[in-house]
């Protein structure tokens, strides 16, 4: 069965700083792999996406994420985070039925 | 970027009643879906659509959901009757290609009473 977990509900860090939010996914077959945000009273909006090539995606916005097989990983990475990307972010993994199954979800928080 | 809109953007009814979400799907994507999302869990896929029909749906699509999108227009979630479990923020997206990247709308969210 398909499933994404992401163990940290919650990151804090300081502006200018770089971020890792973590993400672990569980499925049999070549994954197609997500990461999206969310800020308040919007919809979600894809960041990247893996399908396949590259393990090192980039993204908007200056994230980036690597995909591992043999972790059943796809890490999100900022190498230096603003105020504005405080927001929720998920990671998500479609299946061979294209549904997709989401993380909880991770809050980030940006001091400034 | 394309956009897809949820109308309304909260709903509130009294449980037995019948609820209508309506979403505008970015407007030349063939594919729909739903999610159901409960306060404090994780966002569950309930139901797909292509061509008028229901693709594939979970568990959680129970026999009092249905879904419609009449002559192009909105793609809509019907719950008949409500139930007190069905208080969630429902998520509509749409995609051109199967499997290609779905776009969100910004969530109904529905209390039940």
């Amino acid at each position: 069965a398909q499933s994404v977990t992401q163990p940290d509900a919650r990151v804090t860090v300081s502006e200018g700083a770089s971020l890792q939010l973590r993400c672990k996914y569980s499925y049999s077959a070549t994954p197609y792999l997500f990461w999206y945000v969310q800020y308040p009273r919007q919809g979600l909006q894809m960041l990247l996406k893996y399908y396949s090539g590259d393990p090192v995606v980039q993204g908007v916005n200056g994230f980036e994420a690597e995909f591992s097989k043999s972790d059943s990983s796809f890490h999100l990475r900022k190498a230096s985070v603003h105020w504005s990307d405080s927001a929720v972010y998920f990671c998500a993994v479609s299946a061979d039925n294209n549904r997709i199954f989401f993380g909880d979800g991770t809050q980030l928080v940006v001091k400034p | 970027g394309p956009k897809v809109l949820q109308i309304p953007s909260h709903q509130i009814i009294d449980m037995g009643q019948m609820v209508t979400l309506n979403c505008d799907p970015v407007s030349n994507h063939l594919y729909f879906y739903w999610y159901k999302q409960i306060l404090g869990q994780q966002m569950e896929f309930l139901v797909n659509f292509y061509n008028g029909k229901v693709m594939e749906k979970s568990k959680l699509f129970k026999d009092q959901f249905s879904v419609e999108r009449p002559d192009g227009s909105y793609f809509t979630l019907k719950i008949q009757p409500t139930a007190l479990e069905d208080s969630a923020v429902y998520f509509c997206a749409s995609s051109f290609h199967w499997r290609a990247e779905q776009f969100f709308g910004p969530g109904t969210r529905l209390t039940v009473l």
